[in-house]
């Protein structure tokens, strides 16, 4: 089957703009989770939701960002009023999430780079 | 909690060498393991994970990494590098206990000189 999808591949925005970034995981993938990857830096964990809840958005830099999930499914990654150092590459990942499972493999998507000018 | 520390932010070797990437991990639960890659532009890729089975787990590319625990390390070798194996490299620790959480560090560049 398809691998996780991701959309826009590239977003070019104006600060202060919103922009919604989306992701298609593998159909059956309970588990998402969103990171954020800055030039030259590792991956930045940014919120993970098991189903449509979120029990961890620990990561999430501010209240200009914000993430939902439905129907089990797609989510949207959200950021208002964006700043420059909002340019990133922002990756989403899917796995199976089976609880007290060990080694769920995360399958990652080929991100959306995003510029804020 | 848990923390993951990969030691070497850049790792250069030359063709045909071993490549040794070291991962340090500290976890409260029996943690799971995964080395992933990332290629220049491209997504990251599984490369092997352990998961409380074998502690010398192979992966692909001829990569292999040993769960040692008295050690808390997840080190990944490959016997002979090749320059195909230039890319940055991630080690990753997740829980087993009702919330999967999932800890990457901070990525080792491995340069393959010719």
């Amino acid at each position: 089957g398809a691998g996780v999808s991701q959309s826009p591949s590239n977003k070019v925005t104006e600060k202060g703009k919103d922009v919604e970034l989306r992701c298609d995981p593998i159909s059956g993938h309970t588990a998402l989770y969103w990171y954020r990857q800055s030039l030259g830096q590792g991956l930045e964990f940014l919120i993970y939701f098991q189903g449509n809840s979120a029990p961890d958005k620990s990561g999430l830099p501010s209240d200009r960002f914000s993430a939902e999930r439905t129907g089990g499914s797609v989510s949207t990654l959200t950021i208002q009023r964006t700043q420059q150092e909002d340019s990133a590459v922002y990756l989403c990942a899917s796995s199976l999430g089976i609880v007290r499972r060990a080694g769920n493999e995360q399958f990652f998507g080929p991100g959306t780079r995003l510029t804020v000018l | 909690a848990q923390s993951v520390t990969q030691l070497d932010s850049h790792v250069s070797v030359s063709e045909g060498t071993p490549v040794l990437l070291r991962c340090n991990y500290s976890s409260s639960y029996s943690p799971s393991l995964f080395w992933y890659v990332q290629h220049p532009n491209k997504g990251l890729q599984l490369l092997l994970k352990y998961t409380s089975a074998a502690t010398l787990v192979k992966g692909i590319n001829g990569f292999e990494a040993e769960f040692k625990k008295s050690e808390t390390s997840f080190h990944l070798t490959k016997p002979s590098a090749h320059m195909s194996d230039a890319a940055e490299y991630f080690c990753v620790v997740t829980g087993t206990g009702g919330y999967q959480k999932v800890t990457f560090g901070t990525g080792t560049k491995l340069q393959v000189i010719p």
